[in-house]
């Protein structure tokens, strides 16, 4: 069984569409995240929720928009998609909140390759 | 805000060399781990440093953890082309932000 499972793998979609990616963890964690790794590689943290509760929100267009239903699912849904929005997304778990004393290993889904055309 | 450094941004060896990437960050780390992102993967994690100074072993990969808390490394001894992938690491500020703060990231290729 996968432990942190997104949907869909890949989207290809036009400038100003709306769309949604999803993620489920198993694992029983407390906290999910969402990152952005751009063709360079690099990867940012966008969000992070613990128990449904959002706890960090980056520099992010308000265009995007996460949803945490219950602690074991994290969606996100991006408005009026635009070129620069095209990476990959990576949807991530951690048994607790990130903090100075505890290890958190953090587990990602596959990801998700979004192509804005 | 945090910034997280890594170099080289590239390397390229040949099956049997060692390799290391450097992990500098602003600010003082309460701890730091390491992930491996295979080409077309997803991040992996591979440990954790806590303690200044720490030095940790995984077959041939050694971790360290500087003694300021600023800084880390990775060395891969006699690479394979196995090692292959992108190495991150991740850092937490001793400020407790409650987020991880990935490094630039570092692309090994291995030449067989």
């Amino acid at each position: 069984d996968t432990a942190v499972s997104q949907t869909p793998k890949y989207l290809v979609t036009q400038m100003g569409n709306d769309k949604s990616i999803k993620c489920e963890q198993n694992l029983g964690h407390d906290t999910m995240y969402w990152y952005k790794q751009d063709s360079k590689k690099f990867l940012k943290i966008m969000f992070s929720y613990n128990n449904k509760e959002l706890i960090i929100n980056e520099t992010v267009p308000n265009r995007f928009s996460p949803k945490s239903p219950d602690k074991a699912h994290l969606n996100l849904h991006i408005n009026s998609l635009e070129l620069g929005d095209s990476a990959v997304y990576f949807c991530a778990s951690s048994q607790d909140l990130v903090s100075v004393t505890t290890k958190n290993i953090q587990y990602f889904g596959a990801g998700t390759r979004l192509s804005v055309l | 805000g945090q910034q997280v450094m890594q170099i080289p941004q590239y390397q390229h060896v040949q099956e049997g060399e060692d390799f290391t990437t450097y992990c500098n960050s602003s600010t003082t780390l309460s701890n730091i781990q390491w992930y491996k992102q295979r080409p077309g993967g997803h991040p992996v994690f591979l440990i954790q440093l806590v303690k200044s100074g720490e030095v940790k072993k995984q077959k041939r990969l050694t971790f360290q953890f500087g003694e300021a808390k600023k800084n880390s490394s990775l060395h891969i001894t006699a690479t394979q082309t196995t090692d292959v992938g992108t190495y991150f690491c991740a850092g937490v500020s001793d400020s407790g932000t409650y987020k991880y703060i990935f490094g630039t990231g570092t692309r090994l290729k291995v030449l067989a």
